[in-house]
């Protein structure tokens, strides 16, 4: 059966400091990946979703940047944190040509 | 633009006490509709997928069906277990899920 690691679980970074999501996926190959922002109370935010190695599309211009440096790893980064980072990551895959999301387990990012 | 709306924002039942929450999308070429359960903290877990109206799927005190324009998620004789943030999603451009914001079920023993 498929599984999907997200870590870490809890995360707190100040101001200007770098960041390293990663998400990897057993089970599967080839799956699309996705990097989600929820902030509180609202929805799921697109960040970034990758179709295969190398491929990133980015649906939101920020602060943020993905790599995907293996079929079933992808990783979200960034440079310098700025207090709107803040929120609830959510990494997730799907077969390559279905609709169906399953996510991780999610990273709670405070940047102070 | 691609919508999902859900209603109420936020629903409180007695246990036992049946209802339903409510999901209507603009998604232009809709190729399906899909439920999450969230947890407090958690990463959403898949439930259903609906594809065509008139098709319903169950799965313990949860139906969920669709017509041309919405969905239900029925919730029938509700658990306290069964209190959550259940998120509805359709496939809207650019090969992504539309979210709706949520519909926060708290059940009261």
């Amino acid at each position: 059966s498929q599984t999907i690691h997200q870590w870490p679980a809890t995360l707190v970074q100040p101001v200007g400091s770098p960041l390293s999501l990663e998400c990897t996926v057993e089970g599967t190959s080839n799956p699309n990946l996705y990097w989600y922002r929820q902030a509180a109370g609202r929805g799921l935010q697109l960040l970034f979703y990758s179709v295969g190695i190398g491929q990133i599309s980015s649906e939101v211009p920020q602060n943020l940047s993905a790599s995907r440096p293996q079929d079933r790893q992808f990783i979200l980064s960034s440079k310098k944190l700025l207090l709107s980072d803040s929120g609830f990551y959510l990494c997730a895959w799907s077969v390559r040509l279905g609709w169906e999301l399953f996510f991780g387990s999610g990273t709670q990012l405070s940047v102070l | 633009e691609d919508q999902v709306t859900q209603s109420p924002e936020a629903l409180r039942l007695q246990e036992g006490e049946s209802s339903s929450l409510n999901c209507s999308y603009t998604v232009s070429g809709l190729r399906g509709l899909f439920w999450y359960r969230q947890d407090p903290g958690k990463g959403p877990e898949f439930l259903f997928t609906l594809y065509s109206a008139g098709e319903e799927k169950e799965k313990e005190r949860l139906k969920a069906t669709l017509t041309k324009k919405e969905s239900f998620l029925h919730i029938t004789a509700p658990k306290p277990e069964d209190s959550a943030t259940y998120l509805c999603a359709g496939p809207g451009s650019a090969r992504q899920l539309t979210f709706g914001s949520g519909t926060q079920l708290t059940v009261l023993p």
